[in-house]
């Protein structure tokens, strides 16, 4: 069973230039979360997406932002990048919904760095 | 205050040796909790999940959960050198999908 794959592995940009980062989930999971990690503050909460619809945010200026296509795939957008936007960006999929849920699966990220 | 408080360490230990983690936290909402492994250049690895409070035991692994101390934990019996990575505490509240991460704590098992 093929896991979560995130594209790029690894992404140079300069400061005020734009990113679009890629995850396609395990098949049949139908949530897709997203998460940024760095040194200082750890693994953040971007936003969750569930059938196409972003059901949760995180505390992340409007530059963030995403989309889940009809095939449960996402994709994050960062806009004007600032240094501080390099981080390791990580994706998450899952099939649980709100109550009993388990564990999420984790892609092995997009290091984003900006110069 | 935040949310999880996780020692980053470095903890180093010798091969063999018991291994204690720990997080505590304070939402008391949080309903369910996680222990992840992550190793260098790798995202997290799920390694435990437990559902409000109690141990839950998985080969060398135990977690314990103490929802009236907001206080968790995971023992690593008979470590390791290939259990060396960070080890991070992750808990969310029913009905959302937000897991809310600790630091991580860095161990290292030498042989």
């Amino acid at each position: 069973k093929a896991g979560v794959t995130q594209t790029p592995r690894y992404l140079i940009k300069t400061r005020g230039q734009q990113v679009t980062l890629s995850c396609s989930p395990i098949s049949g999971h139908r949530s897709v979360s997203w998460y940024q990690q760095t040194p200082g503050q750890g693994l953040q909460f971007l936003f969750e997406y569930f059938s196409e619809t972003q059901r949760n945010k995180g505390n992340f200026p409007g530059r963030f932002s995403g989309r889940q296509f009809s095939n449960s795939r996402s994709e994050m957008n960062v806009s004007t990048l600032e240094l501080g936007d390099s981080a390791l960006y990580l994706c998450a999929s899952s099939t649980a919904l709100g109550a009993r849920g388990y564990g999420y699966t984790f892609g092995s990220g997009t290091r984003l760095t900006v110069v | 205050q935040k949310e999880v408080e996780q020692d980053p360490g470095p903890l180093s230990v010798p091969e063999g040796a018991i291994v204690s983690l720990n997080c505590t936290y304070s939402n008391s909402a949080f309903q369910y909790f996680m222990w992840y492994r992550q190793y260098s250049r790798k995202g997290p690895e799920l390694l435990m999940y437990t559902y409000s409070s109690g141990n839950k035991e998985d080969g060398r692994f135990t977690a314990q959960v103490d929802k009236s101390s907001k206080y968790i934990s995971l023992f690593i019996r008979d470590s390791q050198p290939s259990d060396s990575a960070t080890y991070l505490c992750a808990m969310k509240r029913g009905g959302s999908e937000k897991l809310v991460f600790g630091k991580g704590t860095k161990l290292t098992v030498n042989p």
